[in-house]
């Protein structure tokens, strides 16, 4: 198993460009998170989703969109991207509360 | 909402030594869990504690929670280089989604 696989590892932006950060579990968990980790900061949560065509506002959504079309896959897209983006960005999965999380190995963006 | 205070939020401490790292919620939780963050890493889900009171050891790590179940401990026995890292906890009320602490930032000089 994979666990939670994370594309790219790494990316560098202009100012107002555009991505999309890949998220993709083989785990068969439904809840599915976006955290962003400012340096030697704590997380802090985006986005999640508690299953397939549902997603949910974390604390910090504005600049950000997500989708869940299925249970594997959920991409962050980054729209007019900005120098307050730059971060690393981890995505995590679970079967839900209480279980632990499995994380994977993060995208360091840096906007430029 | 619901908050999690970890403190402290970096420690310094020489090979050898004890290290402990504290986690204080704002409500009481159904349970916590706690992570290890190496440098240049991702979180790695370490354990959970469910009960009040319970006890949980692995090899030098000790976990505790709270009587109240609104507080916790991660105690670290003889630290080792490799035991360099950001630890953290995170709570969870019933039903609800994980909120983490910012972390405490374990260096350890040999």
């Amino acid at each position: 198993n994979a666990g939670v696989t994370q594309t790219p590892k790494f990316r560098i932006l202009k100012i107002g460009q555009s991505m999309t950060l890949q998220c993709a579990q083989d785990m068969n968990h439904n809840y599915m998170y976006w955290y962003r980790q400012d340096p030697g900061m704590g997380l802090k949560l985006i986005y999640y989703s508690v299953g397939a065509g549902i997603t949910d506002k974390g604390e910090v959504p504005n600049g950000y969109n997500v989708s869940r079309s299925t249970t594997e896959d959920f991409p962050l897209r980054l729209e007019l991207a900005a120098p307050s983006q730059t971060s690393v960005y981890f995505c995590a999965s679970s079967h839900g509360p209480p279980y632990g999380y499995t994380f994977g190995s993060g995208t360091r963006l840096t906007v430029v | 909402g619901q908050q999690v205070m970890q403190i402290p939020q970096y420690q310094h401490v020489q090979e050898g030594e004890d290290f402990t790292t504290y986690c204080n919620s704002s409500t009481t939780l159904s349970n916590i869990q706690w992570y290890k963050q190496r440098p240049g890493g991702h979180p790695v889900f370490l354990i959970q504690l469910v009960k009040s009171g319970e006890v949980k050891k692995q090899k030098r790590l000790t976990f505790q929670f709270g009587e109240a179940k609104k507080n916790s401990s991660l105690h670290i026995t003889a630290t080792q280089t490799t035991d360099v890292g950001t630890y953290f906890c995170a709570g969870q009320t019933s039903g609800s989604r994980l909120t983490f602490g910012e972390g405490t930032q374990l260096t350890v000089n040999p």
